[in-house]
């Protein structure tokens, strides 16, 4: 069955970056792409970031172009997304997706990652 | 970017009721459109891809409908397993943007 297990929770100061972790099983990452998604306390869903895991294309944001690199570790079957220049309106759980076929919805998703940004 | 606007923002319905959920696009997205739950501390959870196709699994209670601007999604008989916040997301251009959710609570 397909699985995305996400690192866990971090607690970062003001301008310190942090990396995030999806580790995909029951299937091959290089077949679809994946996503990431942040969801701040009590608010909607954001998307981040998109990289075919297959050719290593990535497409971002606008929103977040200038601190977020997405990247993938095919050998380890897993995706990566780094987040520079925190600050305190990072704080929110980060959600990594999966590409349905068809690639136009998201069909398994991570447990997310919580990054608390204080100082 | 596509604005995705759902209405209403909340509502309260029994166990059995027929909820109706509406997502309206800023621009026509085609039938490119999804329906999330989320439950409390956990992540989204595919109900509906391309406007009306059940993802599968999950119950045929959930219907998803419309095409261009405007979507319903609609649980014709509701669970206590359903009360969630619903989101509908555009997958036609990027971003691929969500709406603000919908709040199911039990009356």
């Amino acid at each position: 069955q397909v699985q995305l297990v996400q690192s866990g929770a971090e607690v970062k100061t003001p301008g310190a970056s942090v990396r995030f972790s999806c580790k995909a099983s029951g299937y091959t990452i290089s077949t679809y792409a994946i996503h990431w998604v942040r969801q701040a306390p009590g608010q909607s869903l954001e998307w981040m970031a998109w990289i075919n895991a297959g050719n290593g294309d990535t497409k971002y944001s606008q929103k977040f172009q200038d601190r977020v690199t997405v990247s993938r570790d095919t050998s380890a079957n897993t995706a990566y997304m780094d987040l520079s220049s925190l600050r305190s309106e990072d704080t929110a759980v980060y959600y990594c997706a999966k590409d349905g076929v068809g690639k136009q919805h998201f069909d398994f998703w991570g447990q997310g990652t919580l990054v608390t940004v204080s100082s | 970017d596509i604005q995705m606007t759902q209405s209403p923002s909340s509502l309260s319905a029994s166990v059995g009721d027929r909820v109706t959920i509406t997502c309206r696009a800023s621009q026509r997205v085609s039938s490119y459109l999804n329906w999330y739950q989320q439950k409390p501390g956990k992540a989204p959870k595919l109900l509906i891809y391309a406007a009306s196709s059940l993802q599968s699994g999950v119950p045929s209670r959930f219907s998803g409908s419309g095409s261009g601007t405007d979507f319903t999604l609609t649980i014709s008989s509701l669970q206590p397993e359903d009360f969630a916040i619903y989101y509908c997301q555009q997958s036609y251009s990027s971003p691929r943007t969500f709406g603000q959710g919908t709040k199911v609570e039990i009356k």
